[in-house]
């Protein structure tokens, strides 16, 4: 069974903090990672995409990717109230365009 | 920026009843893909759809479910008898080659 773990939550953080989500998948072979957000009965939305290990910016948002730990994660920098949301892990198991597995999601609460 | 859209975005049957959940993807998209997510669970792939086949499906993707493309820009998943446990969010998803996948808003399905 492949799986795709993350802590529930809830993370709360003050405004302005930095949150980190964190990630771990089962399958060794699996070739890329992604982070979606998802706001409470809306649909899943791309925050991020990794491929290789490393970090990766985008903005205020960090992706880290250690394959060798199965391990993959997500930085907020200066959180904010509106970034208070559920994070989805997804991950693709093969190369090419194969099912995303995803994970429970980590509900993330911003204090103002 | 194109999105994908889906229809409806309520769907309320009674059991036993067929429905047809409609997707529109992203017009230079060939890859598509159909989701659920139960309340308070993970987001869970159905079946993905490739050069007017289909390329992969998952358990949950019985002789109940059945998708097509009639035509050159709708993607259908129709649920033949609905059951109670069929009650969920569905999502439809595309993508380009080897490029991450994104999500409709989805249809929320309520079965009586």
């Amino acid at each position: 069974q492949k799986e795709v773990e993350q802590n529930s939550g809830p993370l709360s953080v003050p405004e302005g903090a930095i949150a980190s989500l964190n990630c771990t998948y089962s399958d060794r072979v699996s070739q890329s990672f992604f982070w979606y957000r998802q706001y409470s009965g809306k649909s899943p939305e791309l925050i991020m995409s990794i491929y290789s290990n490393g970090d990766k910016e985008d903005g205020r948002f960090t992706a880290q990717l250690n394959k060798a730990s199965q391990y993959v994660s997500l930085l907020i920098r200066d959180s904010q109230p509106s970034d208070s949301a559920t994070y989805l892990c997804a991950v693709n198991l093969r190369e090419g365009n194969t099912p995303l597995v995803f994970g429970k999601g980590t509900r993330l609460s911003v204090i103002a | 920026e194109p999105e994908v859209t889906q229809t409806p975005s309520h769907q309320v049957t009674q059991m036993g009843q067929e429905v047809i959940l409609r997707c529109v993807p992203i017009s230079n998209h060939l890859y598509f893909y159909w989701y659920r997510q139960i309340l308070g669970q993970k987001v869970e792939f159905l079946v993905s759809f490739y050069n007017n086949e289909i390329s992969e499906k998952s358990e949950i993707f019985d002789d109940q479910f059945s998708v097509e493309r009639p035509d050159g820009s709708n993607f259908t998943l129709k649920i033949r008898s609905t059951k109670l446990e069929d009650s969920a969010m569905y999502f439809c998803a595309s993508s380009a080659g080897n490029q991450p996948q994104h999500f409709g808003d989805g249809t929320r399905l309520s079965i009586l």
